[in-house]
């Protein structure tokens, strides 16, 4: 069975600092990944996707970026956090069957 | 761009049924989907209608009308597990790579 692994589920991190957050995904090949953020008590905002290794869509602009350096293995990154930054990321797979399954998400806090 | 409308908060009574309306403003519309999420928890996927029609899935109905941009999700026989929050989706010609759009979310507050 496919599975979706992200971490870490909770993360505090000071202005200016860098970060990775890291998801894996099990038991599939060639998934469409993708990376959401929901703010406290909004809906999710879709950040970037990819449809393969290397192949990153950016939808909003930001301080973030995504890479996909294997097939299964999905990752957020950014070189100086802001205090908007803060929210509930949210690493997502699906294979064109119109269903997203998430993974557990990573509470970020910027302090 | 895509735009979705849902209600922000429901409350109903345990075994009761509730519906959760959800309007859409979009391109290229392919489908829409509901998800539930519990507080804390991420969201998981619960129908998807392409159709005109009413889905049925156990306690769960979802309903989409393409020509009324509308659709609903109806919950039957409710139970305090279902306190949660149900965002609808779209998924259309805009999101790349079946990418989707999601609304605010609907926070359903069941009372006994």
């Amino acid at each position: 069975s496919q599975t979706i692994h992200q971490w870490p589920a909770t993360l505090v991190q000071p202005v200016g600092s860098p970060l990775s957050l890291e998801c894996t995904v099990e038991g599939t090949s060639n998934p469409n990944l993708y990376w959401y953020r929901q703010a406290a008590g909004r809906g999710l905002q879709l950040l970037f996707y990819s449809v393969g290794i290397g192949q990153i869509s950016s939808e909003v602009p930001q301080n973030l970026s995504a890479s996909r350096p294997q097939d299964r293995q999905f990752i957020l990154s950014s070189k100086k956090l802001l205090l908007s930054d803060s929210g509930f990321y949210l690493c997502a797979w699906t294979q064109g069957n119109y269903g997203y399954t998430f993974g557990s998400g990573t509470r970020l806090t910027v302090v | 761009g895509q735009s979705l409308e849902q209600p922000s908060e429901v409350t109903a009574v345990e075994g009761a049924i509730v519906q959760i309306n959800c309007t859409y403003q979009t391109s290229g519309f392919y489908g829409l989907s509901w998800y539930q999420q519990h507080d804390g928890g991420a969201p998981t996927f619960l129908s998807y209608n392409a159709l005109d029609g009413l889905e049925e899935t156990g306690r769960f109905s979802s309903f989409l009308s393409r020509s009324d941009s509308y659709g609903y999700l109806l919950l039957q026989e409710l139970q305090m597990k279902d306190s949660a929050s149900y965002f609808c989706a779209v998924r259309d010609s805009g999101g790349g790579a079946d990418g989707l759009t999601f609304g605010k979310g609907t926070h359903l507050i069941i009372q006994p």
